[in-house]
């Protein structure tokens, strides 16, 4: 069945540095793609989501590329804070009812 | 954000027991989801309906049932509790197919 697989499951960075993850989906009539971050006890947030037919999207310091020939997309924050420390999930919306496939998260830990 | 409500926030309940979580939202958004949320397993989707007369089962259904009360309602209910169904329960509400989810607050149940 579809798929979306998130990598990598744990990430850590210095404060100030970038962090990027990564999906990849299977469906390839996947057309929507949202992040979604979500802080300790606290329910998932939308931060970004990208369609099919844009191939980038940013704001701020966060932003969303999308090859969809490699069937892949990533989450790019850049300038990192201990804010940014939370879980990220990766979606893709696809697959024979159109629900969102969900990635299993990456955890973030920002470093001071 | 009061926009996706969700009762109880905490529950503990005893195997074999019947409970329900209760979803309403002030968004106006006709699709409406329940989820599972386990630690290191990502979200699990256990039902959704795109209108009243709408209903689906997810990846996981088995040993829970719904109720689309109303466009605004939207309740899952555990007939026979057990252990393996204490986790994390979260609602969610969509406008439409590309369009991110908003999430309530969660549940947190235990069956003991």
């Amino acid at each position: 069945g579809e798929n979306v697989e998130q990598h990598p499951s744990t990430l850590s960075v210095q404060e100030g540095d970038s962090a990027v993850i990564k999906c990849t989906y299977s469906d390839s009539a996947s057309n929507y793609f949202p992040w979604y971050k979500q802080e300790l006890g606290k329910r998932p947030q939308l931060i970004i989501d990208i369609r099919s037919n844009v191939g980038e999207k940013k704001d701020q310091r966060i932003a969303v590329t999308l090859n969809k020939t490699a069937k892949h997309f990533s989450l790019h924050i850049t300038e990192t804070q201990p804010e940014d420390s939370a879980v990220y999930f990766c979606a893709a919306r696809g697959g024979s009812n159109y629900q969102l496939i969900w990635g299993a998260g990456t955890k973030l830990i920002i470093k001071p | 954000d009061a926009d996706v409500t969700q009762t109880p926030r905490n529950r503990i309940t005893k195997t074999g027991k019947r409970i329900m979580l209760e979803c309403s939202q002030t968004k106006g958004h006709d699709r409406m989801y329940w989820y599972r949320q386990d630690p290191g397993l990502g979200l699990r989707l256990i039902y959704y309906s795109f209108d009243v007369k709408d209903i689906n089962k997810g990846e996981i259904s088995d040993g829970y049932s719904v109720s689309r009360q109303a466009q605004a309602k939207f309740s899952l209910s555990l007939e026979s509790a057990i252990p393996n169904q204490t986790a994390l329960y979260f609602c969610a509400t969509s406008p439409g197919l590309t369009y991110g989810y908003t999430f309530g607050s969660g549940t947190r149940l235990t069956v003991v």
